[in-house]
């Protein structure tokens, strides 16, 4: 089981947002910052949002990051076909010393 | 843009050492800028870290792998290497190996390698 706790699915519609939380603790969310990642299928993940809420170079500003507390959210607006993916939040953990990341979410468009 | 490149025995029998290296390019592995390290992914499940380093000589392993694994340097190559001792089925897995600019979270990754444990 995942230090970080995302839901396993999440879907929409094209043109619809959609949000993906990502839930942790006082030892890593709450005291460090969040990254998100996008796998495609069969695919290496792809860094997505940094810091919490930067995006990379490249990455459309459809996508959006936040922070509050322990917890941490992706956005997705305008959705596309194309943003079918499974979706990692990270962190840095205090108490482990180590990289954890959520279980990820299947994002279904319908 | 730096690209990472991971590569080695797509199989490797139980109670044996995994061993993968990954070559790094459009960087020096020895700048002070980068963390380095491996992930790993078993099949149809989610991201797992394995451990980390910096050229500085800071080492980070997930202690639940810290007893079987290594990570070391070849700054002469420009490669990194992951040694994962007495390794079981339950290690079958994609493995990348990533890099972190100015932390250890992952910005750049491998395309990845499958390893499967199997006699």
């Amino acid at each position: 089981q995942s230090v970080l706790t995302q839901p396993p699915s999440a879907s929409g519609t094209p043109g619809q947002r959609v949000t993906i939380s990502c839930s942790g603790s006082s030892s890593n969310i709450g005291s460090n910052t969040v990254n998100w990642y996008q796998q495609l299928a069969g695919t290496a993940p792809k860094l997505l949002i940094y810091s919490n809420n930067q995006r990379p170079s490249g990455v459309p500003d459809r996508f959006s990051g936040s922070k509050s507390g322990t917890s941490a959210s992706l956005a997705i607006s305008g959705l596309q076909s194309e943003d079918e993916a499974d979706f990692y939040c990270a962190a840095w953990d205090d108490s482990l010393n180590g990289v954890i990341f959520g279980g990820g979410t299947k994002l279904t468009v319908l | 843009q730096l690209q990472l490149q991971e590569s080695g025995p797509g199989l490797v029998k139980p109670s044996e050492t995994l061993s993968l290296t990954c070559t790094v390019s459009g960087d020096s592995i020895s700048r002070s800028s980068y963390y380095w390290g491996w992930i790993r992914q078993p099949p149809g499940q989610g991201l797992e870290w394995i451990g980390s380093f910096h050229y500085s000589g800071n080492t980070y392993y997930n202690p639940s792998l810290e007893s079987r694994v290594t990570i070391s340097i070849d700054t002469s190559k420009n490669q990194f290497s992951l040694n994962l001792s007495s390794v079981t089925a339950a290690d079958t897995a994609v493995y990348y190996c990533a890099s972190g600019v100015g932390k250890l979270l992952p910005d750049y990754w491998g395309q990845g390698t499958l390893v499967t444990v199997s006699s």
